[in-house]
Order: structure tokens, then C-alpha cells, then sequence
């Protein structure tokens, strides 16, 4: 059964980088694609961005000026990196696993970042 | 980027009513679409995808269906453990976009 956990500060001070990582258990990162995705009250669930183990990459036009998405195969890991963030940034942020046919099959928890200084 | 509208919001709901949420695309999407179910403090859950296909273990009482633009989820039978709030997603064109929601309340 394939586990997903993010990790990363909770709370991030306006004008700074939102980095979180995202540690997958239960299966091999060097498959599939690994998204992250987030959930304001405002915006509601906002896809951001994937990766495939190779390193390519597509974010959503909207945040791409500001994301970037890795990964980190010898830890079986991916992160996500969103600089110059404003309130409006603040969020749950999930990380995911995407089926080559697009299907997002397993969530992490999430976890509530919090912009503000 | 493709808009996804779901409807109604919300809806109250008793124990064994037939429910149903629909989804309509911007533009057609064909069968590319997943609804997801999310209790609060959870993470979502794929209940169908491709339209219309059960994923594993998700109870019959779920159905989906519909495409091109217009999609709808039923509940045959709601029980308790349905009241949650229901999501849908096309995987057609990216970026993926989310419906902003129905929340199945009880009543």
C-alpha cells in the first residue's frame, strides 16, 4: 500500500519561500507521477504542479512563476518550492500520486501551511 | 484552463434518499473525470473515475455517468457514513481542475 507524507513549517512569513517535501513509502517514486495539490477555503482544490521521476516537470500556469517541483529518487522523495508567497498562498497542501493516465489514485494527509508574519 | 461547476453547493439529505450531484465542464472533456469524496480533516478519496468506473472498494450505492460536458454522481441509497462533501475533476487538458464542491449534509 502505497503511503504519502508531507513535511515542511506550518507557517511561512509573507514575501518568503513555502518549501515542503513529500516522503513516499510502500513503492518506488521511479514510477508514475507525483503531484502536489491544495485546498484553501478560498480557491478550493488547486492543482499545482507534477513530476516524473526523470525530472520533467508542468505546473499550472498560474503559479508557474513561482513553483518548483523536485525529486530526490535515493530518498524516494519530492518537494515543492513556492517563492514570494502572500496570504493567499495559505493553504492544505497535499502531495499525491498521478497514474500515467492522469488519475490522482493516493493522497497524503495534507498539511496546513499558514502564511503570516 | 477548464471550468468545472458542480450543483447544488449543498443539499440535506435523510438516510436511504437517492442523491444526486452534477458536474458541468467548460468545455467537453470526454469520459475524463473523476469524482473524489472528502471527509473533514481528510484527504479526498476517488470514489469513480473515468466517468462511470467504481474504483476498488467504493460500495455499489455509487454511480457515475455522463459525458462530454454534462456528468452526474448518484447515491442510490445514502447511509451515514455518505455525508461528506463530493468533488469532481476533469484529467483531460492541464492543468486538472476541481469542481468547488457539494457538501452532502444530513437532514
Amino acid at each position: 500500500q502505497v503511503q504519502l507524507q508531507e513535511s515542511g513549517p506550518g507557517l511561512v512569513e509573507p514575501s518568503e519561500t513555502l518549501s515542503l517535501t513529500c516522503t513516499v513509502s510502500g513503492g518506488s517514486i521511479s514510477t508514475y507521477y507525483w503531484s502536489w495539490i491544495r485546498q484553501s477555503p478560498g480557491k478550493g482544490l488547486e492543482y499545482i504542479g507534477y513530476i516524473f521521476y526523470s525530472g520533467s516537470t508542468n505546473y499550472n500556469p498560474s503559479l508557474k512563476s513561482r513553483v518548483t517541483i523536485s525529486v530526490d529518487t535515493s530518498k524516494n522523495q519530492f518537494s515543492l518550492k513556492l517563492t514570494s508567497v502572500t496570504a493567499a498562498d495559505t493553504a492544505v497542501y497535499y502531495c499525491a500520486r498521478e497514474e500515467y493516465n492522469g488519475i490522482v489514485d493516493y493522497w497524503g494527509q495534507g498539511t496546513l501551511v499558514t502564511v503570516s508574519s | 484552463d477548464i471550468q468545472m461547476t458542480q450543483s447544488p453547493s449543498s443539499l440535506s439529505a435523510s438516510v436511504g434518499d437517492r442523491v444526486t450531484i452534477t458536474c458541468r465542464a467548460s468545455q467537453g472533456i470526454s469520459n475524463y473525470l473523476v469524482w473524489f469524496q472528502q471527509k473533514p480533516g481528510k484527504a479526498p478519496k476517488s470514489l469513480i473515475s473515468a466517468a462511470s468506473s467504481l474504483q476498488s472498494g467504493v460500495p455499489s450505492r455509487f454511480s457515475g455517468s455522463g459525458s462530454g460536458t454534462d456528468f452526474t454522481l448518484t447515491i442510490s441509497s445514502l447511509q451515514p457514513e455518505d455525508f461528506a462533501t463530493y468533488y469532481c475533476q476533469q484529467y483531460n487538458r492541464y492543468p486538472w481542475t476541481f469542481g468547488q464542491g457539494t457538501k452532502v449534509e444530513i437532514k
